[in-house]
Protein backbone atom coordinates (compact mmCIF):
# COMPACT_ATOMS: atom_id res chain seq x y z
CA UNK A 1 0.00 0.00 0.00
CA UNK A 2 1.27 3.53 -0.89
CA UNK A 3 1.93 5.52 2.04
CA UNK A 4 3.75 7.87 4.16
CA UNK A 5 4.64 7.18 7.33
CA UNK A 6 5.41 9.41 10.59
CA UNK A 7 6.70 8.16 14.11
CA UNK A 8 5.89 8.63 16.75
CA UNK A 9 2.16 10.00 16.70
CA UNK A 10 2.12 11.78 19.52
CA UNK A 11 4.80 12.91 22.13
CA UNK A 12 4.70 14.89 24.59
CA UNK A 13 8.08 16.31 25.85
CA UNK A 14 9.80 18.96 27.46
CA UNK A 15 11.64 22.53 26.68
CA UNK A 16 14.91 21.96 25.48
CA UNK A 17 15.27 18.28 24.91
CA UNK A 18 15.88 17.38 21.10
CA UNK A 19 13.70 15.60 19.63
CA UNK A 20 13.21 13.63 16.09
CA UNK A 21 10.09 12.70 14.02
CA UNK A 22 10.59 10.47 11.33
CA UNK A 23 8.78 10.24 8.17
CA UNK A 24 8.91 7.63 5.48
CA UNK A 25 7.32 6.79 2.10
CA UNK A 26 7.11 3.78 0.21
CA UNK A 27 6.05 5.67 -3.24
CA UNK A 28 9.49 6.47 -4.91
CA UNK A 29 8.24 9.97 -4.53
CA UNK A 30 11.26 12.71 -5.45
CA UNK A 31 9.74 15.36 -3.34
CA UNK A 32 9.11 15.68 0.64
CA UNK A 33 8.10 18.44 2.70
CA UNK A 34 7.31 19.18 6.60
CA UNK A 35 3.79 21.22 7.45
CA UNK A 36 2.56 22.30 10.95
CA UNK A 37 -0.76 22.60 11.71
CA UNK A 38 -2.17 25.30 14.04
CA UNK A 39 -5.69 26.19 14.80
CA UNK A 40 -6.61 29.41 13.21
CA UNK A 41 -3.24 29.53 10.84
CA UNK A 42 -3.64 26.23 8.75
CA UNK A 43 -1.20 23.96 7.48
CA UNK A 44 2.26 25.90 6.88
CA UNK A 45 5.43 24.63 5.36
CA UNK A 46 8.45 24.61 7.75
CA UNK A 47 11.12 22.48 5.03
CA UNK A 48 11.04 21.03 2.18
CA UNK A 49 12.93 18.73 0.21
CA UNK A 50 13.92 18.27 -4.03
CA UNK A 51 15.79 14.90 -3.73
CA UNK A 52 18.31 13.30 -2.11
CA UNK A 53 20.90 16.06 0.09
CA UNK A 54 18.31 19.22 -1.63
CA UNK A 55 16.60 20.71 0.97
CA UNK A 56 14.61 24.18 1.62
CA UNK A 57 13.46 26.23 3.91
CA UNK A 58 9.34 26.74 3.79
CA UNK A 59 7.30 29.39 5.45
CA UNK A 60 8.25 28.93 9.07
CA UNK A 61 11.66 27.07 9.45
CA UNK A 62 13.07 28.13 12.54
CA UNK A 63 13.88 26.58 15.24
CA UNK A 64 13.53 23.01 12.80
CA UNK A 65 15.98 21.19 10.94
CA UNK A 66 15.90 17.90 8.19
CA UNK A 67 17.85 16.40 6.74
CA UNK A 68 17.51 14.00 3.52
CA UNK A 69 20.01 11.01 2.91
CA UNK A 70 17.75 8.68 1.73
CA UNK A 71 15.02 9.13 -0.90
CA UNK A 72 12.56 7.37 1.39
CA UNK A 73 13.09 9.00 4.99
CA UNK A 74 12.92 13.03 5.85
CA UNK A 75 13.40 13.29 9.36
CA UNK A 76 12.06 16.60 11.11
CA UNK A 77 14.75 17.37 14.15
CA UNK A 78 14.05 20.17 16.79
CA UNK A 79 17.45 20.69 18.71
CA UNK A 80 15.75 22.64 21.93
CA UNK A 81 11.85 22.30 21.21
CA UNK A 82 9.66 25.69 23.00
CA UNK A 83 6.33 25.50 24.14
CA UNK A 84 5.76 27.66 20.83
CA UNK A 85 6.31 24.77 18.55
CA UNK A 86 3.45 22.49 20.22
CA UNK A 87 1.58 21.84 17.00
CA UNK A 88 0.45 19.24 15.26
CA UNK A 89 2.98 18.28 12.01
CA UNK A 90 2.32 16.52 9.09
CA UNK A 91 4.61 14.74 6.65
CA UNK A 92 3.88 15.11 2.87
CA UNK A 93 5.39 14.36 -0.40
CA UNK A 94 4.56 14.00 -4.24
CA UNK A 95 6.29 12.35 -7.40
CA UNK A 96 8.64 14.44 -9.95
CA UNK A 97 7.55 16.98 -12.70
CA UNK A 98 4.15 18.45 -13.19
CA UNK A 99 1.88 15.47 -14.37
CA UNK A 100 1.18 13.88 -10.63
CA UNK A 101 1.45 17.27 -8.47
CA UNK A 102 -1.31 15.63 -5.50
CA UNK A 103 0.56 15.43 -2.41
CA UNK A 104 0.20 12.31 -0.11
CA UNK A 105 0.02 13.07 3.76
CA UNK A 106 1.39 10.96 6.57
CA UNK A 107 -1.01 10.53 9.07
CA UNK A 108 0.11 13.70 11.27
CA UNK A 109 2.12 13.42 14.71
CA UNK A 110 0.78 15.79 17.95
CA UNK A 111 3.77 16.98 19.86
CA UNK A 112 3.25 18.76 23.21
CA UNK A 113 6.50 21.04 24.62
CA UNK A 114 5.88 21.51 28.57
CA UNK B 1 1.98 38.18 0.04
CA UNK B 2 -0.39 35.49 -0.94
CA UNK B 3 -3.67 35.40 1.08
CA UNK B 4 -5.90 32.11 0.68
CA UNK B 5 -9.85 32.89 2.13
CA UNK B 6 -11.57 30.37 2.81
CA UNK B 7 -15.16 30.76 4.81
CA UNK B 8 -14.25 30.11 8.47
CA UNK B 9 -17.45 29.25 8.99
CA UNK B 10 -19.02 25.66 9.23
CA UNK B 11 -21.20 24.81 6.26
CA UNK B 12 -23.99 22.74 7.29
CA UNK B 13 -26.51 21.57 4.97
CA UNK B 14 -29.17 18.45 4.67
CA UNK B 15 -28.49 15.15 2.81
CA UNK B 16 -28.86 15.22 -0.48
CA UNK B 17 -28.32 18.65 -1.26
CA UNK B 18 -25.24 20.63 -3.22
CA UNK B 19 -22.55 21.53 -1.06
CA UNK B 20 -21.05 24.48 -2.41
CA UNK B 21 -16.97 25.76 -0.94
CA UNK B 22 -15.59 29.38 -1.16
CA UNK B 23 -11.82 29.66 -2.08
CA UNK B 24 -10.57 33.16 -2.62
CA UNK B 25 -6.84 34.30 -3.32
CA UNK B 26 -5.13 37.31 -3.64
CA UNK B 27 -2.46 38.65 -5.36
CA UNK B 28 -1.12 36.03 -8.24
CA UNK B 29 -3.00 33.33 -9.57
CA UNK B 30 -1.37 29.80 -9.26
CA UNK B 31 -0.45 27.60 -12.08
CA UNK B 32 -2.83 25.14 -10.07
CA UNK B 33 -4.64 24.92 -6.98
CA UNK B 34 -5.82 22.06 -5.51
CA UNK B 35 -8.39 20.52 -3.04
CA UNK B 36 -7.98 18.46 0.08
CA UNK B 37 -10.01 16.81 2.37
CA UNK B 38 -9.18 16.26 6.11
CA UNK B 39 -11.08 14.63 8.28
CA UNK B 40 -10.20 15.29 12.27
CA UNK B 41 -6.65 14.01 13.30
CA UNK B 42 -5.38 13.17 10.28
CA UNK B 43 -3.51 14.12 7.18
CA UNK B 44 -5.26 15.81 4.10
CA UNK B 45 -6.46 13.82 1.49
CA UNK B 46 -6.24 14.63 -2.05
CA UNK B 47 -8.91 15.48 -3.75
CA UNK B 48 -8.58 17.52 -7.37
CA UNK B 49 -6.83 19.24 -8.93
CA UNK B 50 -7.34 22.14 -11.34
CA UNK B 51 -5.34 23.84 -14.28
CA UNK B 52 -4.82 28.25 -14.32
CA UNK B 53 -5.75 27.25 -18.17
CA UNK B 54 -9.13 25.01 -16.85
CA UNK B 55 -12.36 25.76 -16.18
CA UNK B 56 -14.10 23.06 -14.67
CA UNK B 57 -12.86 20.24 -13.77
CA UNK B 58 -14.83 16.64 -12.46
CA UNK B 59 -14.92 13.68 -10.44
CA UNK B 60 -17.54 11.53 -9.71
CA UNK B 61 -20.08 13.81 -7.01
CA UNK B 62 -17.35 16.44 -6.90
CA UNK B 63 -16.83 19.67 -9.25
CA UNK B 64 -14.42 22.24 -8.95
CA UNK B 65 -13.99 25.43 -10.82
CA UNK B 66 -11.20 27.80 -11.26
CA UNK B 67 -12.21 31.59 -11.90
CA UNK B 68 -8.59 33.69 -12.60
CA UNK B 69 -10.26 37.11 -13.46
CA UNK B 70 -12.43 36.82 -9.61
CA UNK B 71 -9.50 34.96 -8.32
CA UNK B 72 -11.93 31.73 -6.88
CA UNK B 73 -12.29 28.83 -7.03
CA UNK B 74 -15.84 27.04 -6.09
CA UNK B 75 -15.67 23.55 -4.74
CA UNK B 76 -18.77 21.35 -5.13
CA UNK B 77 -20.42 18.20 -3.45
CA UNK B 78 -23.71 17.36 -5.56
CA UNK B 79 -25.98 14.56 -3.65
CA UNK B 80 -24.10 15.26 -0.13
CA UNK B 81 -23.75 12.51 2.26
CA UNK B 82 -23.69 12.72 5.79
CA UNK B 83 -20.19 10.64 5.01
CA UNK B 84 -19.05 14.14 3.15
CA UNK B 85 -18.88 15.47 6.81
CA UNK B 86 -15.09 16.77 6.98
CA UNK B 87 -12.77 20.11 6.74
CA UNK B 88 -12.09 20.73 2.83
CA UNK B 89 -8.88 22.42 2.58
CA UNK B 90 -8.27 25.17 -0.44
CA UNK B 91 -4.32 24.88 -1.47
CA UNK B 92 -2.56 26.99 -4.07
CA UNK B 93 0.37 25.67 -6.24
CA UNK B 94 2.82 28.24 -7.89
CA UNK B 95 4.99 26.22 -8.90
CA UNK B 96 3.84 22.53 -9.82
CA UNK B 97 7.51 21.03 -9.76
CA UNK B 98 8.81 22.42 -6.74
CA UNK B 99 5.14 21.29 -4.84
CA UNK B 100 5.38 23.97 -2.36
CA UNK B 101 1.74 24.68 -1.58
CA UNK B 102 -0.21 27.56 0.70
CA UNK B 103 -3.13 26.49 1.85
CA UNK B 104 -6.33 28.21 3.18
CA UNK B 105 -7.51 27.68 6.47
CA UNK B 106 -10.45 24.93 5.46
CA UNK B 107 -14.11 25.23 5.66
CA UNK B 108 -15.89 22.31 7.74
CA UNK B 109 -18.92 20.93 6.29
CA UNK B 110 -21.37 18.99 8.11
CA UNK B 111 -24.30 17.26 6.29
CA UNK B 112 -27.06 16.47 8.60
CA UNK B 113 -29.26 13.42 7.35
Amino acid sequence: EAQVTQNPRYLITVTGKKLTVTCSQNMNHEYMSWYRQDPGLGLRQIYYSMNVEVTDKGDVPEGYKVSRKEKRNFPLILESPSPNQTSLYFCASKGAGTVALEQYFGPGTRLTVT
Amino acid sequence: SQKIEQNSEALNIQEGKTATLTCNYTNYSPAYLQWYRQDPGRGPVFLLLIRENEKEKRKERLKVTFDTTLKQSLFHITASQPADSATYLCALDFSGNTGKLIFGQGTTLQVKP
